[in-house]
Parts: structure tokens; sequence; C-alpha cells
């Protein structure tokens, strides 16, 4: 099974700011077989990136991708009031697995 | 639109059995695979099932193999999940979602989700 780890746990920015996630796998990730999805309190996850860095419909361009084998990374480059949340990465290379997710906080 | 629409939750004893629905509109239902996706309370997303446009092929987590089954039904474009031998450990909002093809790849729409509890 591919462990997914996400660091940091926690992440404490100002709006307006970048925010740097990291997602980093036990094996190398197939094809780039890796998403991001945000979770807000109450509400089901969204899909925000599919294949490390093609941007979901709908999805503002202030959110990007980056990454390939084991070491991947979403940015959002200047923090919107709405972009606090839950990030999770997966990969759906070898079965599907999760990461334990980064919580992005109002500083 | 497409929508998805999780139904079935609810309390059961352990040992107990549930079937969870998930109503699919807005897509040609049969063509495109589905999965489960739980999440206990506070923590994070866990991969529970998933099944091939037609139904072809199912997959399971280690955690449920051989107590949960996976089905579909592409005349009512309905997805389900029959969960026997429940556990405490079950218990979590459980979420369908949708794959972007026949056999393949990430989640690309959720429904809201279902609650599970497992207690006595």
């Amino acid at each position: 099974e591919i462990v997914l780890t996400q660091s940091p746990g926690t992440l404490s920015l100002s709006p307006g700011e970048r925010a740097t996630l990291s997602c980093r796998a036990s094996q190398s990730v197939s094809s780039s077989y890796l998403a991001w999805y945000q979770q807000k309190p109450g509400q089901a996850p969204r899909l925000l990136i599919y294949g490390a860095s093609s941007r979901a419909t709908g999805i503002p361009d202030r959110f990007s991708g980056s990454g390939s084998g084991t070491d991947f990374t979403l940015t959002i480059s200047r923090l919107e009031p709405e972009d606090f949340a839950v990030y999770y990465c997966q990969q759906y290379g070898s079965s599907f697995t999760f990461g334990g997710g980064t919580k992005v906080e109002i500083k | 639109e497409v929508q998805l629409l999780e139904s079935g939750g609810g309390l059961v004893q352990p040992g107990g059995s549930l079937r969870l629905s998930c109503a699919a509109s807005g897509f040609t239902f049969s063509t495109y695979a589905m999965t489960w996706v739980r999440q206990a309370p506070g923590k994070g997303l866990e991969w529970v099932s998933a099944i091939s446009g037609g139904g072809g092929s199912t997959y399971y987590a280690d955690s449920v193999r051989g107590r949960f089954t996976i089905s579909r039904d592409d005349s009512k474009n309905t997805l389900y999940l029959q969960m026997n031998s429940l556990r405490a450990e079950d218990t979590a909002v459980y979420y369908c979602a949708k794959r972007p093809g026949y056999n393949y790849g990430y989640f690309d729409y959720w429904g809201q989700g279902t609650l599970v509890t497992v207690s006595s």
C-alpha cells in the first residue's frame, strides 16, 4: 500500500499570503496519478487537482499542483478567505489512498 | 449538473447490517466507475470500495473486505453499499463519488454523505 504523508499538519497564514502544501509518497506514484481535494467543515470534499497538475473544472488558477514520483506540492498563490479549509492528497495509481490532510487556518 | 444523493445511514448495533444507496443524476451513470469513501468523526478520508462502469469489477479496502459489498443498478442510476458485521470503527460519514472514466481515475464529484453510527 502506498502511504501518503502530508506536511505540515496545520498551516497558519493570512489572506493574500502564499500557501505551500506537501504530499510525500512511500513509493513512486505511477503516471502522476495524484489528486488534491479541499474540504470545508460540514461539506463533502471537492476535487481541485488531478494528474498532479491539472486543475479540475471551475477551480481558480491561484491553485496549482506540481511534482512527480514521490514528492508533490499544492500551491495556493494568494489565499482568499474561502480557501481556509483542510486539503487532502490522494493517489489513484495503485488502489487508492489519502494523505492525513493539511489544515490551512487563518493566522 | 451531476448530483449524487446518499441515503440509508443511521444507528445500528455492532454486528448489524445496513444498506446505503446513492442516487445519481446529471450524467450517463452506467458508463462511469463509482466509489465509496468514509470519514470517521474528526478524522481524515478513507477509501472503502469501488466498482467499474457496468459493475464487472469491484474493489475493497482490506478493512471492509468480506463484510461490505458494493453493487450498482444502472436501470435505477443507483449505487449501493451493503454493510454487514458492522463494528464500532465503521462509524463514519459515508460519501459516494463518481470517477471520470469506466474504470479509471480520481473522484470528480461527491455526494453530501450519510452518517452511519455503530453503537449499542
